[in-house]
């Protein structure tokens, strides 16, 4: 049963221009949400994160936004760089998980010079 | 502050051998995990340690995967016998009690053949 669901396994988008990361999770008590990005042989690195109190967050060129209702949560990076291109994790957490995070399967953004 | 520490960085190995992980999380981090991730997929959560105390080990395949962490510190994975479903990137990751972000290692990168 996946929990946390990206959709997407890929995205190429042009140097400049808005990359829009999607992810859809199930499971209500998810109190947090966090994005990792992933470059080739190296281990995720935290991004950016949201609490299920905030509908968004922003830090430089991204912002995450939180639907609750629709349990859906976006990604987004304006504007986009060559250097953006890795995989992006979604992932989620509550405190009655001990705190574990739940990844997604990553999208991997293409940022075309 | 210095990153998580994991060897080896790549490792080969044919069916039921064994082999071993080791992880050395940042200083004063008292909780450590060790994700699985196969290729294309996300990282999905072996075991968690508070201290040296397991705080969930459900998702471990107890019969040919062993971990333990010593001391509080450093942390050691086995598996034995493997088998070729095991090649994955095991990658360690700690967390500084109050946060909910992860730091992950580089991973090892396993592949049995």
């Amino acid at each position: 049963d996946q929990q946390v669901k990206q959709n997407s396994p890929s995205l190429s988008v042009q140097e400049g221009r808005i990359s829009i990361l999607n992810c859809d999770y199930t499971n209500s008590m998810f109190d947090y949400f966090l994005w990792y990005k992933k470059y080739p042989a190296e281990g995720p690195t935290f991004l950016i994160s949201i609490s299920s109190i905030k509908d968004k967050n922003e830090d430089g060129r991204f912002t995450v936004f939180l639907n609750k209702s629709a349990k859906h949560l976006s990604l987004h990076i304006v504007p986009s760089q060559p250097g953006d291109s890795a995989v992006y994790f979604c992932a989620a957490s509550f405190s009655g998980s001990a705190r574990q995070l739940t990844f997604g399967s990553g999208t991997q953004l293409t940022v075309l010079p | 502050e210095a990153g998580v520490a994991q060897s080896p960085r790549y490792k080969i190995i044919e069916k039921r051998q064994s082999v071993a992980f080791w992880c050395n999380p940042i200083s004063g981090h008292a909780t450590l995990y060790w994700y699985q991730q196969i290729l294309g997929q996300g990282p999905k959560l072996l075991i968690q340690f508070q201290n040296n105390g397991v705080v969930d080990d459900s998702q471990l395949p107890k019969d040919r995967f062993s971990a333990e962490r010593l001391k509080g510190v450093d942390s050691t994975l086995k598996i034995q016998p493997a088998k070729l479903e095991d090649s994955a990137v095991y990658l360690c990751a700690s967390r500084r009690e109050g946060l909910i972000g992860y730091t992950f290692g580089s991973g090892t990168r396993l592949t049995v053949v």
